[in-house]
């Protein structure tokens, strides 16, 4: 069965600085997609990045990058120069295939100013 | 290229009433997911539809609930006579699915804005 798991219920970083988000899964497949999702006091929930397991490269967007470890089933969100909007709930999300969406507990990230 | 659209944005139920939540999807879109999200929780799977078929409802409670996609007009999850426990909020999200070769490929979810339930 597919989990994800985040460790971290909360988190704080100060702004400008940089914080990285953990996040791990489990999955016997080998073929199989990886997203962050922020979701803001509004509770939309807005894709932040999305990494394709075949692919080596991580994927960045911006201030927002991954290190994704297929062989250690890892993928932490790293956040550079934080931002107040920042602040929100993240969660990491495991999608195989034709199957549905797997999301974490998540992750409440503070912006201190 | 309008987003996810669910309505309402707010319900209100009496206990016993019935809940009909609505999810128009993306433009082109032809996979619809229902979520559920408790306070203080992150999204739990409820039900994988695309047009006129359901693909995967083991998130949804086997009483109660039912969901529907149908050829034309929106998505539909229906909760009859709903108890306090239903309270929560409702996001649906929907995506481009295709299988190209030996590798499918994802589209990421899309969510809409959620539709928030509370059964007094």
């Amino acid at each position: 069965a597919q989990t994800v798991t985040q460790s971290q219920p909360e988190m704080s970083v100060q702004e400008a600085e940089t914080v990285t988000l953990s996040c791990t899964y489990d999955t016997s497949e080998s073929d199989y997609y990886l997203f962050w999702y922020k979701q803001p006091p509004s509770r939309q929930m807005i894709l932040v990045i999305r990494q394709e397991a075949y692919k080596q490269q991580n994927a960045t967007e911006n201030r927002f990058s991954v290190n994704f470890q297929k062989a250690a089933k890892s993928f932490s969100l790293k956040i550079s120069d934080s931002q107040l909007g920042d602040a929100a709930m993240y969660f990491c999300a495991y999608k195989a295939g034709a199957n549905n969406l797997f999301f974490g507990t998540g992750t409440r990230l503070t912006v201190i100013p | 290229n309008a987003g996810v659209m669910q309505n309402p944005r707010h319900l209100v139920r009496r206990r016993g009433q019935e809940a009909r939540l609505r999810c128009s999807p993306m433009k082109g879109h032809s996979h619809v997911y229902w979520y559920r999200q408790l306070p203080e929780e992150g999204l739990k799977f409820m039900v994988y539809l695309q047009k006129e078929n359901i693909i995967d409802e083991s998130g949804m409670p086997k009483e109660r609930f039912s969901a529907e996609f149908p050829k034309e007009g929106p998505s539909i999850l229906r909760i009859q006579q709903v108890v306090r426990g239903d309270s929560a909020a409702y996001f649906c999200a929907s995506s481009l699915f295709s299988d190209r070769g030996s590798r499918s490929y994802n589209s990421p979810l899309h969510f809409g804005n959620g539709t928030r339930l509370t059964v007094t």
